[in-house]
């Protein structure tokens, strides 16, 4: 249990266009959802937490106008990187949190990580 | 805020023991959790500790002492398929209520024959 899937796995866009990067939870209702950010031989670094019917919460320095955050449903949200650019080249990683008392790894409430999505932005 | 120390690199044979230390600062604190994670690949849960003391799960056990801001996880009977980054994430809770997870850089364990 507690499956989450990212599409695409990896994309490659030209400098200028926007792209749209999917997390979806495939065996419960995640009311949060993360997205991270991960340069090569760097950690994880949060960009924002996204809960579901509502306006995501972006960490500092992340600009909400350049990474859109949209969490329309339980099992699903999205991330769309808007006139990319070359530094916006990175490994994007989201995770889902099980709802409170599902049993599991950290009595509940642990978050699970999708595949990651390599962006390549020429 | 949340600061993570932990070893950039370390190195161990195969069939030995390792041990990855990690410290931290934080300004709340609700558990530590490791990840293991391959080149190219997101991390997968390995241990949560949110009391003190030695929690062990198979070749892998992890420490945690809240007093000393200080966790290790201990890796037995290596494998070569060990050879990964290990990560040592602390989830506290944000002024907005929230929770949430903040990782270290990683360790970066090389496992040789």
């Amino acid at each position: 249990g507690a499956v989450v899937s990212q599409h695409p796995s990896w994309v490659i866009c030209k400098s200028g266009t926007s792209v749209k990067i999917e997390c979806r939870s495939l065996d419960f209702q995640a009311t949060t959802m993360f997205w991270y950010r991960q340069f090569p031989k760097q950690s994880l670094m949060l960009m924002a937490t996204s809960n579901e019917g509502s306006k995501a919460t972006y960490e500092q320095g992340v600009e909400k106008d350049k990474f859109l955050i949209n969490h329309a449903s339980l099992t699903l949200s999205t991330l769309t990187v808007t006139s990319a650019h070359p530094e916006d080249s990175s490994f994007y990683i989201c995770s889902a949190r099980t709802p409170a008392g599902l049993p599991g790894l950290a009595g509940g409430d642990e978050q699970y990580f999708g595949p990651g999505t390599r962006l390549t932005v020429t | 805020g949340q600061n993570i120390d932990q070893p950039t690199e370390m190195t161990a044979t195969e069939g030995a023991i390792v041990q990855i230390n990690c410290t931290y600062q934080t300004s709340g604190f609700n558990g530590l959790f490791w990840y293991q994670q391959h080149a190219g690949e997101a991390p997968t849960f390995l241990s949560y500790n949110v009391l003190d003391g030695l929690e062990e799960k198979g070749r892998f056990s992890s420490f945690l002492s809240r007093s000393k801001g200080y966790s290790y996880l201990l890796l037995k009977e290596l494998q070569m398929k060990d050879s990964a980054s290990y990560l040592c994430a602390v989830r506290g809770v944000m002024n907005s209520g929230y929770s949430t997870l903040t990782f270290g850089k990683g360790t970066m364990l090389l496992v040789s024959p």
